[in-house]
């Protein structure tokens, strides 16, 4: 079964740090280009950050760039976004998300993590 | 990189058909044809309707469909059923290299 686990999130107080992981299984991690995509609460989508099968390239949505940091282990089968100088306005569900192939769709969604970020 | 506009809600009766719209700029949808459509219900996570604007992946019904003109993409649902009632977000990838979503709409099957 195509799967994605992310784990990793929890309460952390504004200007702090948390590493976001999500775990791959079911198909060629390393084959795919892969995304983080947040959901604020009651709020709609975010595209947060891609990075791609190679490594590079690595894009940031302009709300998080200078202060995340997407990577990847393909060894390991693992997506990661380390966050920084964290925000009250990133508390929110962080999805990890497959871009799918030859495409510009993302077809495999994590069940996501929680992050808030509060005092 | 300000997000696509969609309508907030929308409704429809079991049976019918309802058209929801993506409206974005020369920037975005109406430079490629990397517009898709997710389907979110609450709790759960998002799940891809429609990619490269009007193409389904395998398992979803037919009773959707997707198409573009100009800067403005559109997600069709024929033949409501209850289980359609859910959230719909249309996402682009942009000349900047990043990707835009729609603000949602909330499908309500009357």
């Amino acid at each position: 079964e195509v799967q994605l686990v992310e784990s990793g999130g929890g309460l952390v107080q504004p200007g702090g740090s948390l590493r976001l992981s999500c775990a791959a299984s079911g198909f060629t991690f390393s084959s795919y280009s892969m995304n983080w995509v947040r959901q604020a609460p009651g709020k709609g989508l975010e595209w947060v950050s891609y990075i791609s099968s190679s490594f590079s390239p690595i894009y940031y949505a302009d709300s998080v760039k200078g202060r995340f940091t997407i990577s990847r282990d393909n060894a390991k089968n693992s997506l990661y976004l380390q966050m920084n100088s964290l925000r009250a306005e990133d508390t929110a569900v962080y999805y990890c998300a497959r871009a799918a192939a030859r495409s510009g769709g993302m077809d495999v969604w994590g069940q996501g993590t929680t992050v808030t970020v509060s005092s | 990189q300000s997000a696509l506009t969609q309508p907030a809600s929308v409704s429809g009766s079991p049976g019918q058909s309802v058209t929801i719209s993506c409206t974005g700029t020369s920037s975005d949808v109406g430079y490629y044809n990397y517009v898709s459509w997710y389907q979110q219900h609450p709790g759960k996570a998002p799940k891809l309707m429609i990619y490269d604007v009007s193409n389904r992946p395998s398992g979803v019904s037919n009773r959707f469909s997707g198409s573009k003109s100009d800067n403005t993409a559109s997600l069709t649902i024929s033949g409501l059923q209850a289980e359609d009632e859910a959230y719909y977000y249309c996402n682009s990838y942009t000349t900047s290299s990043t990707w835009v979503f729609g603000g949602g709409t909330k499908l309500t099957v009357l």
